[in-house]
C-alpha cells in the first residue's frame, strides 16, 4: 500500500499562473479530503468527496479554486489565477468504509505551494 | 457544533520524562476522537482514536489517551519523551452535518523535546 499520493510535493509559481495540485488516494477508500494548512489559519478543510461525488465545499475561498474527482483514483485541485495569499501547504486525505471519520483518514505528504 | 481546543500551543519537556498534551472538546452526543501528529515537513500520521469502546486508548510509539466524557476531555500522554517525539500534535474531534462526516482540527500542540 503505497498510501495517499500527492503531486508535486513542492510548487512555485508566479501570480496569476494556473496551479493544479494531484492527488491518488488508497485504493478501495471511497472519501477524499483536501485540506490547506497554514501558520494563520491552521488546518482547514477545503472540499469533501464521497464516492467521487462532491459533498461539502463549503471550505474552498473563492472562486479561484476548484475541485475535480473524475474516478475513484484521481483528484485534483486547481487555483487560478494564483495569488501570493494562497501559498501553504495542501493536503490530500482518504478514507475507507461508511464512516470514514470514525476509523481515521490516512493523510499524503502535502504540495507545499509557493506564490510569488 | 462540534469543536475542539488545545490547551497548550507548545509544550516542552526533556528527554526521559511524561508527555502531557491536553484537548477539551465540545459535542452534543458521543463523539469520535482521535490524535495526529505531524513531523517537520511531513503528513499527518493518525497517532491513535477513540470510538466509544474502552476509555483509555493506546497508541503507536507509546502513547495513550484516555476519553474522560465528564471532563470533556481527551489528553495525550506518554511516560517517557524520546527525541523523536518532537512534532506538532493535533486533536481531532469529527462531526457529522447532513449525514456527512469530516473532521474538525485543533490548532495544534507543538512538542519539543530537550536533550
Amino acid at each position: 500500500d503505497a498510501g495517499v499520493i500527492q503531486s508535486p510535493r513542492h510548487e512555485v509559481t508566479e501570480m496569476g499562473q494556473e496551479v493544479t495540485l494531484r492527488c491518488k488516494p488508497i485504493s478501495g477508500h471511497n472519501s477524499l479530503f483536501w485540506y490547506r494548512q497554514t501558520m494563520m489559519r491552521g488546518l482547514e478543510l477545503l472540499i469533501y468527496f464521497n464516492n467521487n461525488v462532491p459533498i461539502d465545499d463549503s471550505g474552498m475561498p473563492e472562486d479561484r479554486f476548484s475541485a475535480k474527482m473524475p474516478n475513484a483514483s484521481f483528484s485534483t485541485l486547481k487555483i487560478q489565477p494564483s495569488e501570493p495569499r494562497d501559498s501553504a501547504v495542501y493536503f490530500c486525505a482518504s478514507g475507507g468504509g461508511t464512516t470514514p471519520a470514525v476509523y481515521g483518514y490516512t493523510f499524503g505528504s502535502g504540495t507545499r505551494l509557493t506564490v510569488v | 457544533a462540534q469543536s475542539v481546543t488545545q490547551l497548550d500551543s507548545h509544550v516542552s519537556v526533556s528527554e526521559g520524562t511524561p508527555v502531557l498534551l491536553r484537548c477539551n472538546y465540545s459535542s452534543s452526543y458521543s463523539p469520535s476522537l482521535f490524535w495526529y501528529v505531524q513531523h517537520p515537513n511531513k503528513g499527518l500520521q493518525l497517532l491513535l482514536k477513540y470510538t466509544s469502546a474502552a476509555t483509555l486508548v493506546k497508541g503507536i510509539n507509546g502513547f495513550e489517551a484516555e476519553f474522560k466524557k465528564s471532563e470533556t476531555s481527551f489528553h495525550l500522554t506518554k511516560p517517557s519523551a524520546h527525541m523523536s517525539d518532537a512534532a506538532e500534535y493535533f486533536c481531532v474531534v469529527s462531526e457529522v452535518t447532513s449525514g456527512t462526516y469530516k473532521y474538525i482540527f485543533g490548532t495544534g500542540t507543538r512538542l519539543k523535546v530537550l536533550a
